[in-house]
């Protein structure tokens, strides 16, 4: 069974924190990552594509190990606009995506 | 912007019901797929699909069954609903791009409660 793990969860910070994400797969056959953001109630929507030479979008930051087979996403300056369940995807082909089970983030003021 | 539209947001079923759960997109996107959500089980997939009535089941397929007679329509049946069906349904569509898989567009999901 392909299998992706994320950490437990929930994540409380505070305003202006940094936080970090983890994420481990199994198929090393995965060729394509990703992190998702869904808020309370409603649908996934793609955050970030996470590429080998690592990728940075504004205070988010992706990393990807392939050796480890690790996935990571740093949220720097933490505003409470980014509480939301963070969902790690892994993929193998066009339609083999695997999804973990979430990591909830809440940012307190 | 790709619009996944789900037909129904809230719906209430009784044992034993059939019930349909449709999907219309408007990219012309080659793949869809339905999974359920629920909490601490993340999202499970449960049909897609990649072409015009092609269909292939996911990781849990029992007592749905999927149609497509057209390429931007992807139904989810449940032909007689149980309580253990009572989930979040959420639709996605990307486009086919062999190994690399495209972005996910997903519906705004169909929460089904079955009595």
């Amino acid at each position: 069974r392909k299998e992706v793990e994320q950490d437990p969860g929930p994540f409380n910070v505070p305003e202006g924190a940094t936080v970090a994400f983890n994420c481990t797969y199994s198929n090393s056959a995965s060729q394509s990552f990703f992190w998702y953001r869904q808020d309370c109630r409603k649908e996934p929507k793609l955050l970030m594509s996470v590429y080998s030479s690592g990728n940075e979008d504004g205070r988010f930051t992706a990393q990807l190990n392939r050796a480890s087979q690790y996935i990571s996403l740093l949220i720097r300056d933490s505003k409470l606009s980014d509480s939301a369940t963070y969902l790690c995807v892994v993929s193998a082909g066009s339609y083999q995506l695997t999804f973990g089970k979430g990591t909830k983030l809440s940012v307190i003021p | 912007d790709v619009k996944v539209t789900q037909s129904s947001r809230y719906l209430v079923k009784r044992t034993g019901e059939k019930v349909f759960l449709e999907c219309v997109q408007d990219m012309d996107h080659e793949n869809m797929f339905w999974y359920r959500q629920d909490p601490g089980l993340g999202l499970r997939l449960i049909y897609f699909s990649y072409d015009v009535k092609m269909k292939e089941k996911g990781d849990i397929p029992e007592g749905y069954s999927v149609s497509r007679e057209k390429k931007e329509r992807f139904s989810l049946i449940l032909e007689s609903a149980s309580t253990n069906q009572t989930s979040m349904y959420l639709c996605a569509t990307n486009r086919d791009r062999g190994d690399w898989a495209g972005e996910l567009f997903f519906g705004e999901g169909s929460r089904l409660t079955v009595l």
